[in-house]
Order: C-alpha cells, then structure tokens, then sequence
C-alpha cells in the first residue's frame, strides 16, 4: 500500500459525458501528478500540482482539466469524453515538487489507479 | 518522440538465474532514472533509482547500471523469483523538473 488513494476503481460512461477522477496524496505530500495509460503505452504524464498551484502539463488534452484543493486532495477532470480516452488513469505524489540528482525525495508513489472506460 | 524506450516487451527467466531488463534514452537532460514494477489492477511500485553522478545502485537483489555515454541503463534481478513477474517500467527524470517519463514496460516471467 503506497498510501495514495484513488477513488473511483472503475467508472464506465458513454461519450460525451464529464466525469471527475479524485485522489488523496500519502500523508505529507504536497506534490500530486496525473498520468495516463492507455493500451499497452507507458504511462504519460498529464499535470502536475504542487500545494494547490500548477507546476508543470503534459500532453494534456484541453477537455482535461484538474485541480489540488487546500487539503491537498486532487481531482482530475474530463470532459467530452471520447472512446479513445478510456484508459488507467494514475495518480502519484511525492513529498517535494522537484529535487537535485543527490536523488532525495524524487521518487514518486502511486495510487493504485482508476479505469476509465468510455462507451 | 519516445525519449525513453524498453525494447523488450517481455522476457521469461528461469527461477535463480538473473534477470537483465533495459532501457534506453535520448534527453541529455535526464539526470536520474527510476525503476517501477507494476502488477496487474495495482498502481506501479517503486523499485530502485540511480542518479547521473552514479553508475551502479545496489538494493538486496536489484541492482541498476547507468552507462551515460551510451544513455542506458540495465536493471539486474539475481536471484529471480516467481514473485518477480511483473511489468518493469524504466522512468526517467529531468534536473529542473519533477515529471516522469516512462518507458513502454517490459513484462517478465519467472518460471519456477
């Protein structure tokens, strides 16, 4: 168990529709990213949050959006869903937002995911 | 652009011997490299890492090379073990930011 939490496991939808994906980082954490896997990719990394402020995007699509509120939880947004956005949609944290090559506190832990599957 | 690739999409290992996952990268800004593995309906586990200012990073049975000149590294598992059937992937990370960038997974199997 990393201690990230990822609610919900599984959510099924029809395209179209908007539906909210939210995490809760390891206690601690004040740095919270998304990444998305689709069918037999690595994981891509979408947005990353650090105490409530955007710090970095990815290939982030626009109907995608998020946000970390003041207790650090995040919630992932998308909208206009798309067949080819189902995927395992990951959340990590990681007590810092970024950190030298002495290597402390770059490792990032994750949640154990939600899949996402559009209709 | 794939700047980090695993060119071996499975490998299959007897119990004991060692098991050699790599991983390949193009960014000459990528100062440190993380290995995960991932089971099936589980977010990915942090394994081990290495810095640039390193070439070799041991933990118990794992261990890392980072070869710089030729952007590689290798992820070694000695002795492998049936509970190491997983998907490995290699993550890498640049000096001014914070995000990873992963590598395809490679998916190994250890025989008993």
């Amino acid at each position: 168990d990393s201690g990230v939490t990822q609610t919900p496991k599984h959510l099924i939808t029809a395209t179209g529709q908007r539906v909210t994906l939210r995490c809760s980082p390891r206690s601690g954490d004040l740095s919270v990213y998304w990444y998305q896997q689709s069918l037999d990719q690595g994981l891509q990394f979408l947005i990353q949050y650090y105490n409530g402020e955007e710090r970095a995007k990815g290939n982030i699509l626009e109907r995608f959006s998020a946000q970390q509120f003041p207790d650090l939880h995040s919630e992932l947004n998308l909208s206009s869903l798309e067949l080819g956005d189902s995927a395992l949609y990951f959340c990590a944290s990681s007590v810092t937002e970024t950190s030298g090559i002495l290597g402390q506190a770059n490792e990032q832990f994750f949640g154990p995911g939600t899949r996402l599957t559009v209709l | 652009d794939q700047q980090v690739k695993q060119n071996s999409p499975s490998l299959s290992v007897q119990e004991g011997r060692i098991s050699i996952l790599n991983c390949d990268y193009t960014n000459s800004m990528f100062d440190y490299f993380l290995w995960y593995k991932k089971y099936p309906a589980e977010g990915p586990t942090f394994l081990i890492s290495i810095s640039s200012i390193k070439d070799k990073n041991e933990d118990g049975r794992f261990t890392v090379f980072l070869n710089k000149s030729a952007k590689h590294l290798s992820l070694h598992i000695v002795p492998s073990q049936p509970g190491d059937s997983a998907v490995y992937f290699c993550a890498a990370k640049e000096t001014s930011g914070s995000r990873l960038t992963f590598g395809e997974g490679t998916q190994l199997t250890v025989n008993p």
